[in-house]
């Protein structure tokens, strides 16, 4: 299985929007609706951001939205803040083993 | 709020068995539709899934690792643990731990620990 695909970089300044685009293949990103997101700040836990493609932890701000289209899920921040500068990693379920593919990480700068 | 924390020896000898334990707190190991897996990520590569393991003990691994690989549960110290052998610089890597509903998501993840392999 091959890794997702993210851009290593994306910025922004505050009150922006981004969008991090993450590119799988037909038989995971294109084949089930499990992709999900997570931010990490280096030392910290990964935190659940989106799951399913489009939903959201109840504690998690809806300025965090997902989608997809064919093999591309995609995460959007809306109003940038500060806080939002970290890593953000893509997952997707693959159906089969090993049954979970990763993107390498985009890093996300607040300018 | 279930947490998640990795623990174990930072440094490994080439050959030996790599072996770490994931406490959680907050919750029961063997309550729910969860199962508990292992992750690690090489430094400047992608995440890499190790293996996973049902509250029933049933065990799945990564075809790449399943020879090395053995994952198991500690219910009276609600504890995961994790034992690699014959490492190799390869291994070298920060391990995560984490919790895995409904097979297809990573919901809870511990901050990782990681473990140089050296000769």
């Amino acid at each position: 299985q091959s890794a997702l695909t993210q851009p290593a970089s994306v910025s922004g300044s505050p009150g922006q929007s981004i969008t991090i685009s993450c590119t799988g293949t037909s038989s995971d990103v294109g084949a089930y609706n499990y992709v999900s997101w997570y931010q990490h700040h280096p030392g910290k836990a990964p935190k659940l951001m989106i799951y399913a493609v489009t939903n959201r932890p109840s504690d998690i701000s809806n300025r965090f939205s997902g989608s997809k289209s064919g093999n591309t899920a995609s995460l959007t921040i809306s109003g940038l803040q500060a806080e939002d500068e970290a890593d953000y990693y893509c997952t997707s379920y693959t159906g089969i083993n090993p049954y979970y593919v990763f993107g390498p990480g985009t890093k996300v700068t607040v300018l | 709020q279930v947490q998640l924390q990795e623990s174990g020896p930072g440094l490994v000898k080439s050959s030996q068995t790599l072996s770490l334990t994931c406490s959680v707190s907050g919750g029961s190991i063997n309550r729910g539709r969860y199962y508990w897996s292992w992750l690690r990520q090489p430094a400047g590569k992608e995440l890499e899934w190790i293996g996973r393991i049902y509250t029933s003990g049933t065990t799945i691994y990564n075809p790449s690792l399943e020879s090395r690989v053995t994952i198991s549960l500690d219910t009276s110290k609600n504890k995961i643990s994790l034992t690699l052998s014959s490492a190799t610089a390869a291994d070298t890597a920060v391990y995560y731990c984490a919790r895995l509903v409904d097979v297809k998501l990573f919901d809870c993840w511990g901050q990782g620990t990681p473990v140089t392999v050296s000769s």
